[in-house]
């Protein structure tokens, strides 16, 4: 069973760089069957997907074009592991961010509230 | 951008009664590869990620009781509850995955009336 633990930090102030990491247990993330997403949630935004990441003989990568200046989505083979580096936040950043796995996302973590404020 | 509209926002069914719930995409998501439409459903309860329910418009995922059924084609799809639990109290939400980015409905809130 495939499961996907979140961690990283909650608050963060204007300018700084969200960073969030996924743990993947019971699957690869190296795998050529799957992919790897950041999603994140808000009231003002609803469910807003961020980007992927996913290896089919070499990694490649998908981002929204709301983030695409400022986001790094980075695959952790020897951790089996992906992260998320969203730089430049604001407070219109501050949502609750999910990873998951998939194309449909069959599987999420357990979600990261993050507050950006001064 | 595929835009996914749901309706309603919200929703009170009695106990044991039918939930419809609707979404429609801004342009096609067949997927030529399998012919099958590329829209997917997640139940959400407070404090708690998405859970998927149903993927390729009408397959469900193992565990998923069969009360949830999904439908549609073309760019109108349909997600029922035949007869609606305590449990089922949630906001539901579609999705698209046949191209990026991955878009989502804006919700639909079921309530028991």
């Amino acid at each position: 069973q495939v499961q996907l633990q979140q961690s990283g930090p909650g608050l963060l102030k204007p300018s700084q760089t969200l960073s969030l990491t996924c743990a993947i247990s019971g699957d690869s993330v190296s795998t050529n069957s799957a992919a790897w997403n950041w999603v994140r949630q808000s009231p003002s935004r609803g469910l807003e997907w961020l980007g992927r990441t996913y290896y089919r003989s070499n990694w490649n990568y998908d981002y929204a074009a709301s983030v695409k200046s400022r986001i790094i989505i980075n695959p952790d083979t020897s951790k089996n592991q992906f992260s998320l580096q969203l730089s430049s936040v604001t407070p219109d950043d501050t949502a609750v961010y999910y990873c998951a796995k998939g194309w449909e996302l069959t599987v999420w973590g357990q979600g990261t509230p993050v507050t950006v404020s001064s | 951008d595929i835009v996914m509209t749901q309706s309603p926002d919200s929703l009170a069914v009695s106990l044991g009664e039918r939930a419809t719930i609707n979404c429609k995409s801004s342009q096609t998501v067949l997927y030529s590869s399998n012919n099958k439409n590329s829209l997917a459903w997640y139940q959400q309860k407070p404090g708690q990620p998405p859970k998927l329910l149903i993927s390729w418009t009408s397959t469900r995922e193992s565990g998923v009781p069969d009360r949830f059924s999904g439908s549609g084609s073309g760019t109108d799809f349909t997600l029922t509850i035949s007869s609606l639990q305590a449990e089922d109290v949630a906001v539901y939400y579609c999705q698209q995955y046949y191209r990026t980015p991955l878009t989502f409905g804006g919700g639909t809130k079921v309530e028991i009336k």
